[in-house]
């Protein structure tokens, strides 16, 4: 099956500089990557995906990088703000529909 | 828009007693829907994943008896958790996928959760 790593698992940064959180994935199957954030009690919040015939997305302060070959793919938060901390997960999908979750990583913004 | 409403949203029982989560999509017909296990501070586990009408697919390490899963229609699935104990004490987490459409096949909408505490 599809095995999902996420680094870093825990990451603070100045308001105003980038985050980067980087995910591997194990199957070339997998085709479509989003991204979730989820805050503290709440649900998962989709902020941004790519599929795996596009090898970078951008929506405003939110960016997304893939490599196939590689199997890893990345989001890259720019100008950061203190309501962009949240905990961040990656997941890979197949065409199966399931979604496979890294393991998290907890963004901190200092203001 | 895309909702999916999960109840109840935390719920205490006694060891033993069998609880019911429901995760219904609002606005959409999901043609499949997914449960998720989530530890604090840890990951979403896929525990199962939901096609209406036909039997769940469990993953593996997940007891098929222990976690009743029924998709009764496009928009309401149920998790019953038989016989909890507290073990199975945890955050459980639904999400509903729109069928049809490269674009829309893929995503998953999520409900807001359900706190299990087995006492």
């Amino acid at each position: 099956g599809e095995n999902v790593e996420q680094h870093p698992s825990t990451l603070s940064v100045q308001e105003g500089d980038s985050a980067v959180i980087k995910c591997t994935y194990s199957d070339s199957a997998s085709n479509y990557f989003p991204w979730y954030k989820q805050e503290l009690g709440k649900r998962p919040q989709l902020i941004i995906d790519i599929r795996s015939n596009v090898g970078e997305k951008k929506d405003q302060r939110i960016a997304v990088t893939l490599n196939k070959t590689a199997k890893h793919f990345s989001l890259h938060i720019t100008e950061t703000q203190p309501e962009d901390s949240a905990v961040y997960f990656c997941a890979a999908a197949n065409t199966g529909n399931q979604f496979y979750f890294g393991t998290g990583t907890s963004l901190t913004v200092i203001p | 828009g895309a909702v999916v409403s999960q109840h109840p949203s935390w719920v205490i029982c006694k060891s033993g007693t069998s609880v019911k989560i429901e995760c219904r999509s609002l606005d959409f017909q999901a043609t499949t829907m997914f449960w998720y296990r989530q530890f604090p501070k840890q990951s979403l586990m896929l525990m199962a994943t939901s096609n209406e009408g036909s039997k769940a697919t469990y993953e593996q390490g997940v007891e098929k008896d222990k976690f009743l899963i029924n998709h009764a229609s496009l928009t309401l699935s149920t998790l019953t958790v038989t016989s909890a104990h507290p073990e199975d004490s945890s955050f459980y987490i639904c999400s509903a996928s729109k069928g049809g459409g490269a674009g829309g096949k893929n995503i998953q909408y999520f409900g807001a959760g359900t706190r299990l505490s087995v006492l």
